[in-house]
């Protein structure tokens, strides 16, 4: 089993639709959580960190359940500017080991 | 403007020719790592380094060396390259100390080998 796993996707969707994405991880003793984007093979960016109550920015909220080993990331009023893979990443404790899932594709078409 | 680079940006290359594909960062940044994307499989850690000659493995180190003898480079050594390291590649790096830290990511590198 992979330490974090996604969604295989991909997910088409038009503009403006609200699209979730889900992410579980193994490791019980994970410490930090990220959500990243990557456009196109190109490196990846920092979208968002994911705290434990919860956070936002602007159309994106991030959400991290403890207990269920489960992070989400959900999009709302999707733009085509969106189209990219989110990678949900976890961090040991210590914070050294950096583990990427393989990532969500997402289309957003007009 | 703050960055990470690596060089080279595109290599061919041939089994066991040795390689090495450079990382430079500008931010003072202690923490640097090393990433293989395959298709279907993300991101993988090959090695990281908390600081100037402190490395250790991270999931797929085999057939890679790493060192770190000054802070703002970490070149990635490939001794006898092989047809499944073919990959792109990513160099990163972040400070250290806080939880939620950022990896600012390089451009990549995209290496086959034949």
């Amino acid at each position: 089993r992979k330490e974090v796993e996604q969604d295989p996707g991909p997910f088409n969707v038009p503009e403006g639709a609200t699209v979730a994405f889900n992410c579980t991880y193994s490791n019980s003793a994970s410490q930090s959580f990220f959500w990243y984007r990557q456009d196109c093979r190109k490196e990846p960016k920092l979208l968002m960190s994911v705290y434990s109550s919860g956070n936002e920015d602007g159309r994106f909220t991030a959400q991290l359940n403890r207990a269920s080993q489960y992070i989400s990331l959900l999009i709302r009023d999707s733009k085509l500017s969106d189209s990219a893979t989110y990678l949900c990443v976890v961090k040991n404790t210590g914070g050294f080991k950096t583990i990427f899932g393989a990532g969500t594709r997402l289309f957003v078409k007009a | 403007e703050a960055q990470v680079t690596q060089n080279p940006r595109y290599l061919i290359t041939v089994t066991g020719k040795k390689l090495t594909v450079t990382c430079s960062q500008n931010m003072n940044h202690e923490y640097m790592s090393w990433y293989r994307q395959d298709p279907g499989l993300g991101l993988r850690q090959i090695y990281y380094s908390m600081n100037v000659e402190v490395t250790d493995k991270g999931d797929v180190p085999e057939g890679y060396k790493v060192s770190r003898k000054e802070k703002r480079n970490f070149p990635l050594i490939l001794e006898s390259p092989s047809p499944n390291q073919t990959s792109l590649y990513f160099c990163a790096s972040s400070v250290v100390g806080e939880r939620y830290n950022e990896q600012f990511f390089g451009p990549g590198t995209r290496l086959t080998v034949l």
